[in-house]
């Protein structure tokens, strides 16, 4: 049974501020995914990671994969009170009888001025 | 949420009534998804389709049936409503493995059933 774990799960930190959510997974899997969600908003995809050692930028976040390591990064860079939301990492196993996206928890950021 | 529509956006049943929620595409994926989403939770798995005519069990498909007559609709029902089902639904589509998986998967809206 594939597991997806993220840390923290709340998250409070000042404007102009760095900080990294971690999203550990169980199962080997080569396709990891980013989502920010909105309070009462669907999932809005952030990052799309597809190989071992991916690396995507937008704006101020940014996210990698170690499938090695079974490790996804989303790193925030300075932050901004805009970026506060929900966000999702969830891998997904297609084949085997598997099929769709497991999601972490989600890490509720909260940025403040 | 271009290319997926859910309906109902908004429902209250009492417990013991049926509905239907409705998922539609318009990108002729051949893969769709009936989530849930609950506080705390992250979002689940119900049922999923592979294609027109299949349907298959998630994580938590008690108390739900699904049906896939058309390509483009995916259909989840709750037969006799309890209020363990109060939940925000999301439906999904993805295209086949491989270029397409660049862009992922695309939600809809969402449903936000209550059931008391």
């Amino acid at each position: 049974e594939l597991k997806v774990e993220q840390n923290p799960l709340f998250l409070s930190m000042q404007e102009g501020k760095n900080y990294t959510i971690y999203c550990n997974y169980s199962t080997t899997s080569d396709r990891l995914y980013w989502y920010r969600q909105d309070p009462g908003k669907s999932l809005e995809s952030l990052f799309v990671l597809l190989s071992n050692g991916a690396v995507k930028q937008e704006g101020r976040l940014m996210a990698s994969l170690d499938t090695k390591a079974r490790l996804s990064t989303l790193h925030i860079t300075a932050a901004v009170h805009d970026l506060s939301a929900t966000y999702f990492c969830a891998v997904d196993l297609i084949g085997g009888g598997a099929d769709g996206l497991t999601f972490g928890k989600g890490t509720h950021l909260i940025i403040q001025p | 949420n271009a290319g997926v529509t859910q309906t109902p956006k908004f429902r209250v049943l009492k417990t013991g009534q049926s509905m239907t929620l409705l998922c539609a595409q318009d990108m002729n994926h051949e893969y769709m998804y009936w989530y849930r989403q609950d506080p705390g939770m992250g979002l689940r798995l119900i049922h999923y389709s592979v294609g027109e005519g299949t349907t298959a069990k998630g994580e938590v498909p008690d108390g739900y049936n699904v049906s896939r007559l058309k390509k483009q609709n995916f259909l989840l029902g709750l037969e006799s409503a309890a209020p363990s089902q109060t939940s925000v639904y999301f439906c999904a589509i993805r295209p086949h493995l491989g270029g397409g998986m660049r862009y992922g998967y695309t939600f809809g809206s969402g449903t936000r059933l209550t059931v008391v």
